[in-house]
């Protein structure tokens, strides 16, 4: 089946640097991905919709200055955390919808981002 | 707007028994409705649409519009079945097909 593999798994990183979190349909095309936010034994809260080759659009109350997206190719999109901070410590989950047939979602494994 | 209720956060039920974790939603337009699963340190996974109409590991899950609920349901739960459980919401494409979830609720089944 379609596989979406988000690398890395977790990442340790200081306030105040950047952290690149990637995420990549193996064997689909996907024009369209989400990228989640996961608190512990909490709902996935929606960050944005990246969409290749245009901007992302991000939900309300996402700083998009800080959560930086880009969908270069039909299968990788990047969430750039820019000058990370301990609140931004989380469970970030992206999903891709696959281009044909009933456009199915898949999840990845998740990254774990701990900001010292 | 829209939005998707678990009521429960946690579900504890003994082996074989029945269980039923409850999905409330408001949308204005007609729904996709989903339920996911996430079993402990594996990603989140589909477990039934509601435009399928599937059984899928004993889990059905009946939409009802006048409730506007997607419960789903199992008559004998397996031990196997613990995991958290979350259900979706997936507006229409003007809305860009964003899927919105639930809190989730977690299912724990006891030997």
């Amino acid at each position: 089946g379609a596989v979406v593999s988000q690398h890395p798994s977790w990442v340790i990183c200081k306030s105040g640097t950047s952290v690149k979190i990637e995420c990549r349909s193996l064997d689909f095309q996907a024009t369209t991905m989400f990228w989640y936010r996961q608190f512990p034994k909490q709902s996935l809260m929606l960050m944005a919709t990246s969409n290749e080759g245009s901007k992302a659009t991000y939900e309300q109350g996402v700083e998009k200055d800080k959560f930086l997206i880009n969908h270069a190719s039909l299968t990788l999109s990047t969430l750039t955390v820019t000058s990370a901070h301990p609140e931004d410590s989380s469970f970030y989950i992206c999903s891709a919808r696959e281009d044909r047939g009933n456009e199915k979602l898949f999840f990845g494994s998740g990254t774990q981002l701990s900001v010292l | 707007a829209q939005r998707v209720t678990q009521p429960e956060k946690l579900l504890s039920v003994f082996k074989g028994a029945p269980v039923e974790l409850k999905c409330n939603y408001s949308y204005s337009g007609s729904p996709e409705l989903f339920w996911y699963v996430q079993y402990s340190r594996q990603r989140l996974q589909l477990l039934l649409r509601h435009i399928s109409r599937e059984s899928i590991k004993g889990f059905t899950a009946d939409l009802n519009k006048g409730e506007t609920s997607f419960h789903l349901k199992k008559p004998f739960a397996q031990e196997e079945d613990s995991a958290m459980y979350y259900c979706a919401l997936r507006g229409g494409w003007n809305q860009g097909g964003k899927l919105i979830f639930g809190q989730g609720t977690e299912l724990s089944v006891k030997p």
